[in-house]
């Protein structure tokens, strides 16, 4: 079935880096703009960072700018998420996403994945 | 950068009862607009998109409407299993803002 799996969160100490990754299944990757979207304790839903489907365009919040960088393997599947200089604020469960739509602007996220939890605390 | 409002940020309600949701855009984002159930320790769902598109699978008791910069999000007899955070989210421009959530709570 279509499919996101989250790995790699995980307690950090301020200012250092982690990698996130979520192997997709039951969809063709390659065709879809994915995304990933956080959630700090307690708070709303934040947009982080999206990546074309071919990896040719990418958009970054403002909170992560310089420090984030996403990116995608279509051979394996797979989408990253590089967090460089981590900070307390940074805390939060990250889920990736896909975009709904093949080609065309995005309309919606349809499918989610369950998260990861990054901590950043020293 | 658009900013979303919702309101109310909570509703307490009982089953069978109607609950309307709105959206607000600080500008006009024509029907770029999706809607979002997530319940405790669970990843969010989507329910509506462009609006007022119900996604595949979502019962038809819920339902969108608007255009612009307001927007609804109707559960026309709430359920049991509807209780629950939603959030608006605009998608007509980067960054893909989300509303702050309104939680429905059982009365």
């Amino acid at each position: 079935q279509v499919q996101l799996v989250e790995s790699g969160g995980g307690v950090v100490q301020p200012g250092r880096s982690l990698r996130l990754s979520c192997a997709a299944s039951g969809f063709t990757f390659s065709s879809y703009g994915m995304h990933w979207v956080r959630q700090a304790p307690g708070k709303g839903l934040e947009w982080v960072a999206v990546i074309s489907y071919d990896g040719s365009n990418k958009y970054y919040a403002d909170s992560v700018k310089g420090r984030f960088t996403i990116s995608r393997d279509n051979s394996k599947n797979t989408l990253y998420l590089q967090m460089n200089s981590l900070r307390a604020e940074d805390t939060a469960v990250y889920y990736c996403a896909k975009g709904r739509r093949m080609g065309g602007a995005e309309d919606a996220f349809d499918i989610w994945g369950q998260g990861t939890m990054v901590t950043v605390s020293s | 950068d658009i900013q979303l409002t919702q309101s109310p940020s909570f509703l307490s309600a009982s089953v069978g009862d109607r609950v309307t949701i709105t959206c607000r855009a600080s500008q006009g984002i024509s029907s770029y607009l999706a809607w979002y159930q997530q319940k405790p320790g669970k990843a969010p769902k989507l329910l509506i998109y462009a609006a007022s598109t119900l996604q595949s699978g979502v019962p038809s008791r819920f339902s969108g409407s608007g255009s612009g910069t307001e927007f609804t999000l109707t559960i026309s007899s709430l359920q049991p299993e509807d209780f629950a955070t939603y959030y608006c989210q605009q998608l007509n421009s980067y960054p893909f803002t989300f509303g702050p959530g309104t939680k429905v709570d059982i009365k």
